[in-house]
């Protein structure tokens, strides 16, 4: 059964800063990881998925990366807005098998851009 | 296209009660999710259902019930209900193929007095 961790629990920056949220996982024969966002007390926005035959994704500002001999995804953010706080989550399927498995999720990193 | 859809938005009940969430997937889509999401916490995955079926399960309670519709549409079910069961609760839908991400509605907030 797939366990997922994130690092930092929180982080504060000025804006226009790049940074880095670290994600690490248990079971490398992982089927995909993907990131979400989630703005207080609303549901979650997806923002990217990564397959496990995939090593980055890309998205405007956003790229995630997948190394699944290390356990770790990372997301990278470009040029951070005010806009862009919000707490981050990975998450991925609970089981290997495949298909739209149930997933689980890191606690998440919460995130404030200073203007 | 709504997209998922979730009702209610709030729901106080006492303990002891029971609670039936519901949820509308995203058009187009079979699968339906069912995770509870503590304050402060990331979401726990409840169960998933697939052509009426429950398809996976996690570590919830038999208190944890569900149904799928024939028109995709999930109700989440709660009996008896304790004071930890106050959370986020979150319903996300996708195909069973399993290619696409996962799209997650507003969620409906659960109070337990």
């Amino acid at each position: 059964k797939q366990e997922v961790t994130q690092i930092p629990a929180a982080l504060s920056v000025p804006e226009g800063e790049n940074l880095v949220l670290n994600c690490s996982f248990t079971d490398s024969a992982i089927y995909n990881l993907q990131w979400f966002r989630q703005d207080p007390g609303k549901g979650l926005t997806s923002l990217l998925l990564i397959q496990s035959s995939q090593r980055e994704q890309t998205s405007g500002r956003l790229n995630a990366s997948l190394d699944k001999s290390s356990g770790r995804s990372t997301l990278y953010i470009a040029a951070s807005q005010p806009g862009d706080s919000a707490t981050y989550l990975c998450a991925s399927p609970l089981y290997s098998g495949g298909g739209a498995d149930g997933l689980t999720f890191g606690k998440g990193t919460h995130l404030i851009i200073q203007p | 296209d709504a997209g998922v859809t979730q009702s209610p938005t709030h729901l106080i009940k006492t303990r002891g009660q029971q609670v039936t969430l519901r949820c509308s997937p995203k058009s187009g889509h079979d699968t339906v999710s069912w995770y509870q999401q503590a304050l402060g916490q990331g979401p726990q995955f409840i169960f998933q259902y697939y052509e009426e079926e429950e398809r996976q399960r996690g570590n919830f309670p038999d208190r944890f019930s569900g149904h799928q519709f024939p028109n995709y549409s999930s109700e989440l079910n709660v009996n008896a209900l304790l004071l930890g069961d106050s959370a986020l609760y979150l319903c996300a839908s996708s195909l069973v193929t399993g290619r696409e991400t996962q799209y997650f509605g507003p969620g409906t907030r659960l109070l337990v007095l």
